[in-house]
């Protein structure tokens, strides 16, 4: 399976406390990207991150890509409630169809209030 | 607000009936897709269309069939519906200017029984 790999499978945290998820993926890709689906919703696009970038920020957003080991990792900082969601990575594959992503199996994250 | 319209929101469908799920896009993109989401297995690409008039398979097309005769619209059919395809369906498009972003429909609840 080209598919990526989400780490772990599910988070639980305080409100404030930083979460960090990680994904690991098999192919050369041409970028790396994080969505966010809440439940019941359709996914939503975070941060994209190129396969020449090491590290990328969105607001309370990291990214950081290490092409070497094929591995990705997304970090919320003073994490909120409404953080509270699945979020996969998608990889577009060198070379695939465009735009065509193969996800991950999520990582649950739940913020307690 | 411009995205993408999925219809219906959900359906029960009685085993080797067919049904139709519509997806439209007013974003004027290039390519969409077809993805189901399954627990536990994350999305999985069922067709895809770079542009108008075409399409291809994707991760697990059997069962399901795609047309796109125009740029918005890009129809997912089930010839005869089986219980293994009760699923979550997700219809999404990019386009280069988008960068590789892939924006997401609401999504299509299906129960087959």
């Amino acid at each position: 399976s080209q598919q990526g790999e989400e780490d772990p499978q599910a988070l639980s945290i305080q409100e404030g406390e930083n979460a960090t998820m990680n994904c690991s993926y098999k192919t050369s890709i041409n970028n790396l990207q994080w969505y966010r689906q809440n439940s019941g919703r359709g996914l939503v696009h975070l941060i994209l991150i190129r396969s020449n970038e090491r590290e990328k920020h969105s607001g309370r957003l990291r990214v950081t890509l290490d092409t070497s080991k094929k591995s990705s990792s997304l970090l919320i900082t003073a994490s909120r409630a409404a953080d509270t969601a699945s979020y996969f990575c998608a990889t577009a594959d060198r070379g695939s169809t465009l735009g065509r992503l193969y996800f991950g199996r999520g990582t649950q994250l739940t913020v307690w209030p | 607000i411009a995205g993408i319209t999925q219809a219906p929101t959900s359906q029960i469908l009685a085993a080797g009936r067919r049904m139709t799920l519509r997806c439209t896009q007013d974003m004027r993109h290039n390519a969409m897709y077809w993805y189901r989401q399954d627990l536990g297995l994350g999305l999985r690409l069922i067709h895809y269309s770079n542009t108008a008039g075409t399409t291809g398979k994707g991760e697990v097309p059997d069962g399901y069939s795609v047309s796109r005769a125009n740029t918005d619209d890009f129809p997912l059919t089930l010839a005869s519906a089986v219980p293994s395809q009760t699923s979550v369906y997700f219809c999404a498009s990019s386009d280069q200017g988008t960068g590789g972003i892939t924006f997401f429909g609401q999504g299509t609840r299906l129960t087959v029984v």
